[in-house]
C-alpha cells in the first residue's frame, strides 16, 4: 500500500496549546498535501507542499516535509476548540498518475 | 452555488441489489474521484476520471462500476451490493487542467451507505 500513516491516531490537548501530527509515507512524491475532516462532513483542503520544499506556512498552520526521511509534520499553533476534527495526510506519487494516497488520520480534540 | 454535491446523505439497502451514488460539480474541473471511507483504512480510491468519458481503476475497483457522459456528474454504481460494501463514500474533483499535479482535490460532504 502507497498509503501514508499519521501519528499519533488520537491527539487530546487544551485550548491555545499546539498540536503536532506526523506523516510518515513510502514512496517518492510530487507533494504532501493536509486535509482536515469534521464529523459528518467532507475533507477540506489545508495546505499543500511541493517535494522541493521543506517547510511552508498559512495562518496558524506549519507544514514541514522532509523527503530524505519520508516524513511530514503538520503545526496547528495555538489551538482552538474549532480545531478539533480529524486531519489527514496526502500525497501524490512521482508515478505520474493524477491520484492522492489518504493516511488513516490523526484524531485531534481540543478541549475549552 | 458552486461547489461539489453528493446524492442521497443517506441509503440503506439490501445484499444483491443495485444502487448508484449520485456526484456533481460545477467547477468544471477536469478530474473526478471516488473514495470510500472505512475505519482504520482511511480514505482508499475506487475509480477516477480524467476527463467526460476516460476512467481509470484505483486501489479498491471490484464490484463498483463507474461512468462519465458529462464532465459535471460522475456517478458511482455497485451492480450487486455486498456487507463489506458498507461504508462512507466521498466524490472528489480537481482542476489539473493546468498540467501541474500541484492542486487540492475539493469533497462532498459524503453518502453513508448501508447494506443489510
Amino acid at each position: 500500500s502507497q498509503q501514508g500513516e499519521e501519528d499519533p491516531q488520537a491527539l487530546s490537548i487544551q485550548e491555545g496549546e499546539n498540536a503536532t501530527m506526523n506523516c510518515s509515507y513510502k514512496t517518492s512524491i510530487n507533494n504532501l498535501q493536509w486535509y482536515r475532516q469534521n464529523s459528518g462532513r467532507g475533507l477540506v483542503h489545508l495546505i499543500l507542499i511541493r517535494s522541493n520544499e521543506r517547510e511552508k506556512h498559512s495562518g496558524r498552520l506549519r507544514v514541514t516535509l522532509d523527503t530524505s526521511k519520508k516524513s511530514s509534520s503538520l503545526l496547528i499553533t495555538a489551538s482552538r476548540a474549532a480545531d478539533t476534527a480529524s486531519y489527514f495526510c496526502a500525497t501524490s506519487p512521482q508515478t505520474g498518475a493524477n491520484n492522492l494516497f489518504f493516511g488513516t488520520g490523526t484524531r485531534l480534540t481540543v478541549i475549552p | 452555488d458552486a461547489g461539489i454535491t453528493q446524492s442521497p446523505r443517506y441509503k440503506i439497502t439490501e445484499t444483491g441489489r443495485q444502487v448508484t451514488l449520485m456526484c456533481h460539480q460545477t467547477w468544471s474541473h477536469s478530474y473526478m474521484f471516488w473514495y470510500r471511507q472505512d475505519l482504520g483504512h482511511g480514505l482508499r480510491l475506487i475509480y477516477y476520471s480524467a476527463a467526460a468519458d476516460i476512467t481509470d481503476k484505483g486501489e479498491v475497483p471490484d464490484g463498483y462500476v463507474v461512468s462519465r457522459s458529462k464532465t459535471e456528474n460522475f456517478p458511482l454504481t455497485l451492480e450487486s451490493a455486498t456487507r463489506s460494501q458498507t461504508s462512507v463514500y466521498f466524490c472528489a474533483s480537481s482542476d489539473y487542467s493546468s498540467g501541474t499535479f500541484h492542486q487540492p482535490q475539493h469533497f462532498g460532504d459524503g453518502t453513508r451507505l448501508s447494506i443489510l
